[in-house]
C-alpha cells in the first residue's frame, strides 16, 4: 500500500502553461507539505498544511497555489510555468499537529518546463 | 533562520571502510533528522534524534547528536555497495524542516 502518493510522476509542459500536481496520503496524518528539489538536489520547503489550514508559506512565487480539500489531500497548482520551475516536487505528511514530527515523503513529481 | 551544512558533499568509499558524514546547524534545532535518497527515488527516513547525546543505530549506520556543538554525525561502518545513495540531514526550527545540501555517497569495491 502506498502511504504518500503523487500524480503524475512525470510532467513535461511548455512555458506559460498551467499545471497541477496531486498528493494523497492514507496514513491518517494531519499535516502535509510540498517541497521542491532543484537540479543540484537542494531540498526546500514550499508549503505546509495542517488539517486543511495553511501553516507555512515560504517565499514562493504566487504562481504556486496549494489547495487542501481535506486533510488527506494536498494539491499544488502552478500558473504560467517558467523554465526555473523545472524540478522534482515532493509531497510529504506527518502525524499530529506538531510540525516537528517525522515526515514521510511521496515518490516525487519530476516537472520539466520546455 | 536555521542553516544546515553537511560535509563532505561527495564521498567515495571503498567497501569495508568506515567514514563519517558531518552535519552542522546554525541555531537551535528542536530535532535532527537523517534521510536517505536513492537516485530517482523518494526520501526514506533513517533516524530522528531528539535530544543531546542521542545515539541511534541501524545496521551499518549510526547517528548521533551533540546539541551543544550543533553537530550531528552519521557514521558508516564497513561500507557495502548497497549504502550508495544521497544522505540528507535536516533540522527543525519554527516548525520548518531545513535540509542540508546532501552527501552523495558512492561505495566501490
Amino acid at each position: 500500500d502506498t502511504a504518500v502518493s503523487q500524480t503524475p510522476k512525470y510532467l513535461v509542459t511548455q512555458m506559460g502553461n498551467d499545471k497541477s500536481i496531486k498528493c494523497e496520503q492514507n496514513l491518517g496524518h494531519d499535516t502535509m507539505y510540498w517541497y521542491k528539489q532543484d537540479s543540484k538536489k537542494f531540498l526546500k520547503i514550499m508549503f505546509s498544511y495542517n488539517n486543511k489550514e495553511l501553516i507555512i508559506n515560504e517565499t514562493v512565487p504566487n504562481r504556486f497555489s496549494p489547495k487542501s480539500p481535506d486533510k488527506a489531500h494536498l494539491n499544488l497548482h502552478i500558473n504560467s510555468l517558467e523554465l526555473g520551475d523545472s524540478a522534482v516536487y515532493f509531497c510529504a505528511s506527518s502525524p499530529g499537529q506538531s510540525l516537528y514530527n517525522e515526515q514521510f515523503f511521496g515518490p516525487g513529481t519530476r516537472l520539466t518546463v520546455l | 533562520e536555521l542553516k544546515v551544512e553537511q560535509n563532505p558533499l561527495f564521498l567515495s568509499m571503498q567497501e569495508g571502510k568506515n567514514y563519517t558524514i558531518y552535519c552542522n546547524y546554525s541555531t537551535t534545532s528542536d530535532r535532527l533528522y537523517w534521510y536517505r535518497q536513492d537516485p530517482g527515488k523518494s526520501l526514506e527516513s533513517l533516524f530522528v534524534l531528539l535530544s543531546n547525546g542521542a545515539v541511534k543505530q541501524e545496521g551499518r549506520l549510526m547517528a548521533s547528536l551533540d546539541t551543544k556543538a550543533r553537530l550531528s554525525t552519521l557514521h558508516i561502518t564497513a561500507a557495502v555497495h548497497d549504502l550508495s545513495a544521497t544522505y540528507f540531514c535536516g533540522g527543525t526550527s519554527y516548525g520548518k524542516l531545513t535540509f542540508g545540501q546532501g552527501t552523495i555517497l558512492t561505495v566501490h569495491p
